[in-house]
């Protein structure tokens, strides 16, 4: 089975720097996906972390850390339209996606 | 560039009645999914499918629902004598396949159909 926890909502504001974490236990593990989704949209692809580190790629950055079952989503100079929910998605062999809840992030002017 | 198309975006049925949802994944994909998402709630997984045939379901793909891959584009899912539980939005998603552990899990999602069950 898997276990996935991440928190629930959290507040930003334009141009800072906000971090969201994401626990998981799984039976099997590849690797781990962030998705972005917007209200009333489907998940859109972020990121996909295989080896431990961090993995930057414009303002949003992922970082994996498999011994730990821990990842998390840094996104920078917060705009606007990052406001969404962002769901972690360990890769249990390409199989079935089990999301996490999602934490919805509203950035504030 | 290439992506997951659903058609209808929004079906209102009555109960009972059973709905066909439609998905035309992407062209070079070999792996197809169905989810849905209860308003407010989190994306769940109900099932994957590869080379004409599940390859995993959920618990909530009970007798009622099936998925069928009717010609080389098209993959649809069934619900047979909706419930109003049944309302949410579904979502299709394909990915590439291939070599485990690599981008080619990546899952593409659909804009998604809406089900609004009376």
């Amino acid at each position: 089975g898997q276990n996935i926890d991440q928190p629930t909502e959290m507040t930003a504001t334009e141009g800072a720097i906000v971090q969201i974490n994401c626990t998981y236990q799984t039976s099997g593990f590849n690797g781990l996906f962030w998705y972005q989704q917007h209200a009333g949209e489907a998940p859109t692809f972020l990121s996909y972390n295989v080896l431990d580190g961090l993995e930057e790629k414009g303002r949003f950055s992922s970082f994996l850390s498999r011994s730990k079952g821990y990842s998390y989503l840094l996104l920078k100079e917060l705009q606007m339209k990052d406001s969404a929910s962002y769901l972690c998605a360990p890769d249990n062999y390409g199989q079935n996606f089990v999301f996490g809840p999602g934490t919805r992030l509203s950035v504030l002017p | 560039e290439p992506e997951v198309t659903q058609t209808p975006s929004h079906q209102v049925t009555q109960m009972g009645q059973e709905v066909i949802l439609r998905c035309v994944p992407i062209s070079n994909h070999l792996y197809f999914y169905w989810y849905r998402q209860i308003l407010g709630q989190k994306v769940e997984f109900l099932v994957s499918f590869y080379n004409n045939e599940i390859s995993e379901k959920s618990e909530i793909f009970d007798d009622q629902f099936s998925v069928e891959r009717p010609d080389g584009s098209n993959f649809t899912l069934k619900i047979r004598s909706t419930k109003l539980e049944d309302s949410a939005m579904y979502f299709c998603a394909s990915s590439e396949g291939g070599t485990s552990g690599t981008n080619t899990d990546t899952q593409y999602f659909g804009p998604g159909t809406r089900l609004t069950v009376l």
